[in-house]
């Protein structure tokens, strides 16, 4: 069974410009969440998906935003990037609700993002 | 406020000693528990969680770990640790929204280096 995938692995972008990261989820799950990893914040929650509604939001601004698609595929977007959003972006999928009976959420390999 | 704590940013240990690493978490309810591996360059690897049952629960990699609900603890323990385990570890707990869903909270990670 194949696992989350996350395109693309790496990519570099320059400060304002926007850009769009996507994640397959492992099949049959539904649910998608989105972390962002950075060595001072740590891993930092940003959204959650479920049969494409967003369930959850995490403390992020309103240029980070997200989807879900009929197939449980997801895409984050950030507009007018900044330096300090160079980090990993993990996504995670579950079956449903990743608390709802101890779901256990599995992550990608993580889009590398570097912002000059 | 619900919350993780990972006490230790990093554990040094020799190759073929038991190794533990520590876990607190605050949380309402009764608490899911987790535990993550990440390796340099990967997404985060799941080694074991706690729902219910047995306190003391196995996973991979010959990991286990130990739920105290008087200490609202889950320490991570390996009997002898291999130079391979080196890598960062995530303690994460379950944690209710306003809204009524759930959502995963992750501790800041430590950093396990297993010396030959």
């Amino acid at each position: 069974k194949a696992g989350v995938t996350q395109t693309p692995r790496y990519l570099i972008k320059t400060r304002g410009q926007q850009v769009t990261l996507s994640c397959s989820p492992i099949s049959g799950h539904r649910s998608v969440s989105w972390y962002q990893q950075t060595p001072g914040q740590g891993l930092q929650f940003l959204f959650e998906y479920f049969s494409e509604t967003q369930r959850n939001k995490g403390n992020f601004p309103g240029r980070f935003s997200g989807r879900q698609f009929s197939n449980s595929r997801s895409e984050m977007n950030v507009s007018t990037l900044e330096l300090g959003d160079s980090a990993l972006y993990l996504c995670a999928s579950s079956l449903s609700d990743p608390g709802a009976s101890g779901n256990t959420i599995y992550f990608g390999e993580g889009s590398w993002l570097t912002v000059v | 406020a619900q919350s993780v704590a990972q006490p230790e940013d990093q554990v040094n240990v020799a190759e073929g000693n038991p190794l533990t690493v520590k876990c607190t978490y605050s949380v309402s309810g009764n608490p899911y528990l987790f535990w993550y591996v990440q390796y340099p360059n990967r997404g985060l690897q799941f080694l074991l969680k706690y729902i219910t049952g047995d306190n003391l629960v196995k996973g991979s990699y010959g990991f286990e770990a130990e739920f105290n609900k008087s200490q609202t603890s889950f320490h991570l323990k390996k009997p002898s640790a291999l130079v391979s385990d080196s890598a960062l570890y995530f303690c994460a707990v379950r944690a209710a929204t306003t809204s009524g869903t759930y959502k995963y909270i992750f501790g800041t990670g430590t950093r396990l280096k297993v010396l030959a």
